[in-house]
Order: C-alpha cells, then sequence, then structure tokens
C-alpha cells in the first residue's frame, strides 16, 4: 500500500509570504506527526494529532505556526509571514496509534529568501 | 526524555559488520530503545527496538547490556546502501503516544 505522502516536496517562499504543507498519512493510521529537521540535525517534535484531534502542540515554534486534520485523514501544517529561520525540511508521520511505529513521508524542504 | 549519545560519524566497507554505539545513561525504567535510519532526501525509516537483551529482526541487531545505559545496533554484512545516518532514541512506550526525540545521530559512510 502507499506510505505517507507530503506535498510539495520542495517550497520557495519570500520572507513575509504564507506557506501550507500537506501531509496524507497511510489509510487507516488515527496518529499523525509534524518534525522540522534542520539542515544536519535530527528531527525535532512539532505536533501530534490522534484522529482530528490535536493533543500535544508543544513543540511549535511560534503562533505562526498553525497545524490542522479537520476529518482526521490528510492535515496541513500552515506557516504564517514566513522567516528565514523557517528553513527546513517539514516532516510528516503517521502510526496506527500513539505508541506504535512511526512511518515518515520524504518531507516538505521549504527555503525562505 | 533521556538524552543519548553516539559517535558522529563511522567509515566502513563492504561486506563488514558495523556496530554502532549508544549511550543514554539516565533511561528510565519505561525506557525503550528505537534505532531508525534516514537517507537524503528521504524521512527517517524505523530499523529495530528493544527494551533488554538481544533482539534481531532481518536489518540488524540490537544489544543491550543488563544495566541498559547504553545500546548498540549491529548491522551486518554492510552494503553501499546502507550509507545513512542512523540515530538511537530512548523514550517511554506509556505516555500516550511517543513524541521522538532525534539527536544528530550517526553518519555511517560504507565505501567498495
Amino acid at each position: 500500500g502507499a506510505g505517507v505522502s507530503q506535498s510539495p516536496r520542495y517550497k520557495v517562499a519570500k520572507r513575509g509570504q504564507d506557506v501550507a504543507l500537506r501531509c496524507d498519512p497511510i489509510s487507516g493510521h488515527v496518529s499523525l506527526f509534524w518534525y522540522q529537521q534542520a539542515l544536519g540535525q535530527g528531527p525535532e517534535f512539532l505536533t501530534y494529532f490522534q484522529n482530528e484531534a490535536q493533543l500535544d502542540k508543544s513543540g511549535l515554534p511560534s503562533d505562526r505556526f498553525f497545524a490542522e486534520r479537520p476529518e482526521g485523514s490528510v492535515s496541513t501544517l500552515k506557516i504564517q509571514r514566513t522567516q528565514q529561520e523557517d528553513s527546513a525540511v517539514y516532516l510528516c508521520a503517521s502510526s496506527l496509534a500513539g505508541q506504535e511505529t512511526q512511518y515518515f513521508g520524504p518531507g516538505t524542504r521549504l527555503l525562505v529568501l | 526524555l533521556a538524552k543519548t549519545t553516539q559517535p558522529v560519524s563511522m567509515d566502513s566497507y563492504e561486506g563488514q559488520e558495523v556496530n554502532i554505539t549508544c549511550s543514554h545513561n539516565n533511561i528510565a525504567t519505561n525506557d525503550y530503545i528505537t534505532w531508525y535510519q534516514q537517507f537524503p532526501s528521504q524521512g527517517p525509516r524505523f530499523i529495530i527496538q528493544g527494551y533488554k537483551t538481544k533482539v534481531t529482526n532481518e536489518v540488524a541487531s540490537l544489544f543491550i547490556p543488563a544495566d541498559r545505559k547504553s545500546s548498540t545496533l549491529s548491522l551486518p554484512r554492510v552494503s553501499l546502501s546502507d550509507t545513512a545516518v542512523y540515530y538511537c532514541l530512548v523514550g517511554a512506550m506509556n505516555t500516550g503516544f511517543q513524541k521522538l526525540v532525534f539527536g544528530t545521530g550517526t553518519r555511517l559512510l560504507v565505501s567498495p
């Protein structure tokens, strides 16, 4: 079956623009995670959804970051008024349940100029 | 969540066995040890997970001593395609969900 997919794969934004990053999890996976990976670093947790409920958003770096999963499947990570420090790879992962193995998508590489 | 320490990089040759050791001195009783692999331009991929002693699957083995303060990922007979970054993570399984905490990982380079 299909794995986790993310779109777009690459995004270039001018500083101050809003961006929206999409994640399609594996069908039937209840849990969905977003991570941010800076160049040369490991991924860092941003937020967690169980179905449509956002149960943990402690990793979101500022109030410019917003994530949603309105129907409990596809999720969107939105970054408002992008800054250069937002440049990173944004990874989405899904799992059957919160404690199960997480399956990662290929990520969206965001470059803010 | 327990902090982990692992070598920044390792070099090997095709056909050799590679052992990557991770230190986690502050591991808690409920923590499991998990290893992920990441290729360039891809998301991390689960390799193996264990709690104590030894775990083996079709890809790797994980050795955990009795005190659980370290663990060793063993990759038998590596190939060029095993060149990747390997992350050691520790975390509890009974907290509702796994908030994976990655360090900087170990960059493994396999040469012909």
